[in-house]
């Protein structure tokens, strides 16, 4: 157990649908990230926030947006949602940045029908 | 674009065999390198952050090197073992267009025979 929560752990939805992911750090981390991983594709990283603001982007789509918390639970928000969504998406958090390790929750796995 | 790549893409090999893989980024602003070990159907996992030019780490049998100015890094694992079988990623952090990026490679898959 890394200490990272995720939740939900399955999603499923209808395309054109908006739905939210959630992930609680570890205790102390101020750095989290999110993750894509779609069929048959490696690990896509999409965003990443330390205490509070957007630290660094990666290949996040515009229908998809995050923010982190006061208390450092971030949130993905994903929109408009299509077929090629459906993956699985992992939250990791880190005390920092760049040179800390990162701890990676269980996933969160979406389906969009 | 910046690119990372790993090799070979997967690897057999038969148990107490040793083994190694690269990551290739590339050489210039460079920040940091994370390697993982990825095994299916669960959260990946990290083993080593890589900071520094000429670091070596060591974990048990895995051990890791980095040479920034050439822009690679090796994961070793010694007396590979059924358990060791995974995917195993690394990712590149970097700084360019003003912000922070952090790419991953493809991972190179193991797969340990008894």
């Amino acid at each position: 157990d890394s200490g990272v929560t995720q939740t939900p752990k399955h999603l499923i939805t209808a395309t054109g649908q908006r739905v939210t992911l959630r992930c609680s750090p570890r205790s102390g981390d101020l750095s989290v990230y999110w993750y894509q991983q779609s069929l048959d594709q490696g690990l896509q990283f999409l965003i990443q926030y330390y205490n509070g603001e957007e630290r660094a982007k990666g290949n996040i789509l515009e229908r998809f947006s995050a923010q982190q918390f006061p208390d450092l639970h971030s949130e993905l928000n994903l929109s408009s949602l299509e077929l090629g969504d459906s993956a699985l998406y992992f939250c990791a958090s880190s005390v920092r940045g760049s040179t800390d390790t990162q701890y990676f929750g269980p996933g969160t796995r979406l389906t969009v029908l | 674009i910046l690119n990372v790549e790993q090799s070979p893409q997967s690897l057999h090999v038969q148990e107490g065999d040793s083994t190694n893989f690269t990551c290739s980024f590339p050489s210039s602003n460079f920040y940091a390198l994370h390697w993982y070990r990825w095994e299916t159907a669960k959260s990946p996992e990290a083993l080593f952050v890589m900071t520094l030019n000429g670091d070596e780490k060591k974990k048990g049998r895995i051990s890791a090197t980095l040479n920034t100015k050439e822009g690679y890094s090796y994961l070793y694992i010694k007396g590979s073992q059924p358990e060791d079988s995974a995917t195993y990623l690394c990712a590149f952090f970097t700084w360019m267009d003003s912000s922070y990026k952090l790419i991953f490679g493809s991972g190179t898959r193991l797969l340990v025979r008894p």
